[in-house]
């Protein structure tokens, strides 16, 4: 079965810091992989998505870029990180029909 | 402007009443629907889901039903049980490879 791996699971970072998150797959091959954000009041938010490695589709603009170095691993960056970026950020690979989620990660920029 | 929505933020259920929590969506398209479970500081889970060619489809305690014409669907939890408390989320897309669309989500208290 498929399980998504997130990490840090909280983050504080200043305004203008750059960043970095890391989700990686485990028990599938070739998943297609989204980053989403779940800010207040706004519900899951897509940012992007990968069906294969080094191909990036961006759903919003916005101050993040994303990567997929390799099959299994898809990274959420940004080189200077806004008050407006701090939220919950979810990586999910797809299963069947639906998705599997990591556990998030939480971004507070201050 | 919203795909899928969730109009109701919010929702509290005495335990072992029925809950509805509702979900409307405006593309025709969408072919494929389904409901995830949130816990605070975690990843949202899977919770039921439902294809077009179907109007109902009932797992254990859970039930989605779909109204295509009307374009709602529609999840119902009976008898409510206070684990059940978390945000909801329906979510669907069409038939090509492209991804979930998520509504607002609906916190649901169950109160014991």
């Amino acid at each position: 079965s498929q399980t998504i791996h997130q990490w840090p699971a909280t983050l504080v970072q200043p305004v203008g810091s750059p960043l970095s998150l890391e989700c990686t797959v485990e028990g599938t091959s070739n998943p297609n992989l989204y980053w989403y954000r779940q800010a207040a009041g706004r519900g899951l938010q897509l940012l992007f998505y990968s069906v294969g490695i080094g191909q990036i589709s961006s759903e919003v603009p916005q101050n993040l870029s994303a990567s997929r170095p390799q099959d299994r691993q898809f990274i959420l960056s940004s080189k200077k990180l806004l008050l407006s970026d701090s939220g919950f950020y979810l990586c999910a690979g797809n299963r069947g029909d639906g998705y599997t989620f990591g556990s998030g990660t939480r971004l507070t920029v201050v | 402007d919203q795909q899928v929505k969730q109009n109701s933020p919010s929702l509290s259920v005495q335990e072992g009443r029925i809950s509805i929590l509702n979900c409307d969506y405006t593309n025709s398209m969408f072919d494929y629907f389904l409901w995830y479970k949130k816990y605070p500081a975690e990843g949202p889970t899977f919770l039921i889901s439902i294809s077009s060619i179907k109007d109902k489809n009932e797992d254990g305690r859970f039930t989605v039903f779909l109204n295509k014409s009307a374009k709602h669907l529609s999840l119902h939890i009976v008898p409510s049980q206070p684990g059940d408390s978390a945000v909801y989320f329906c979510a669907t897309r069409d038939s090509g490879n492209t991804p979930l669309v998520f509504g607002k989500g609906t916190r649901l208290s169950v109160i014991a």
